[in-house]
């Protein structure tokens, strides 16, 4: 079975800098999805970030981008510039891709911003 | 914009009490997911639905009923309701299609059992 390890359960960053958030996952699968989902204070989870692990080029939205790591199973988020709407808990997922339905998540990561 | 709308942002209920929650979404999406969300374990999945009346069970389904009568409407039924099921609840839905396997999620409902 799938497994998505957080092992940062809160993180601080000062406004304006870069903070860069760890997930790595198990899986014997070769094809796969992997997010990161952000959950601010008010609860309504959006996604922030998506990677299809047949990819090798780390996807970017903005000022989030990942290090893809397929071979050491690590998806890591980086957010440059930080805001203090950056705020949150982050959730990284993985998703197979046989499966259209479930989200696997780790157990997140709180991400304080200071002004 | 997508729309996933839980019903009540908060619940206070007794234990043993009978439980809905409800959840609707305007995407016309085939799948709907209800989550449960603690400290510390993140989300898991209580039951999922691909279909009107076609629902499979999660990873914690113990305690736990769904109903999905309509495409637009997912309803997560604590029949008993317990204090272990003090959580917040999260749904979601989402299409079939691969290149568009995102799940959208509602506020959630903070769930209190007395």
């Amino acid at each position: 079975a799938q497994t998505v390890t957080q092992s940062q359960p809160e993180m601080s960053v000062q406004e304006a800098e870069t903070v860069t958030l760890s997930c790595t996952y198990d899986t014997s699968e070769s094809d796969y999805y992997l997010f990161w989902y952000k959950q601010p204070p008010s609860r309504q989870m959006i996604l922030v970030i998506r990677q299809e692990a047949y990819k090798q080029q780390n996807a970017t939205e903005n000022r989030f981008s990942v290090n893809f790591q397929k071979a050491a199973k690590s998806f890591s988020l980086k957010i440059s510039d930080s805001q203090l709407g950056d705020a949150a808990m982050y959730f990284c997922a993985y998703r197979s891709i046989d499966s259209s339905y479930k989200l696997i998540f780790g157990s997140g990561t709180r991400l304080l911003v200071r002004p | 914009d997508v729309k996933v709308t839980q019903s009540s942002r908060y619940l206070v209920k007794r234990t043993g009490e009978k439980v809905f929650l409800e959840c609707v979404q305007d995407m016309d999406h085939e799948n709907m997911f209800w989550y449960r969300q603690d400290p510390g374990l993140g989300l898991r999945l209580i039951y999922f639905s691909y279909d009107v009346k076609m629902k499979e069970k999660g990873d914690i389904p113990e305690g736990y009923s769904v109903s999905r009568e309509k495409k637009e409407r997912f309803s997560l039924i604590l029949e008993s309701a317990s204090t272990n099921q003090t959580s917040m609840y999260l749904c979601a839905s989402s299409t079939n299609s691969r290149a568009k396997n995102i799940q959208y999620f509602g506020a959630g409902t903070r769930l209190s059992v007395l």
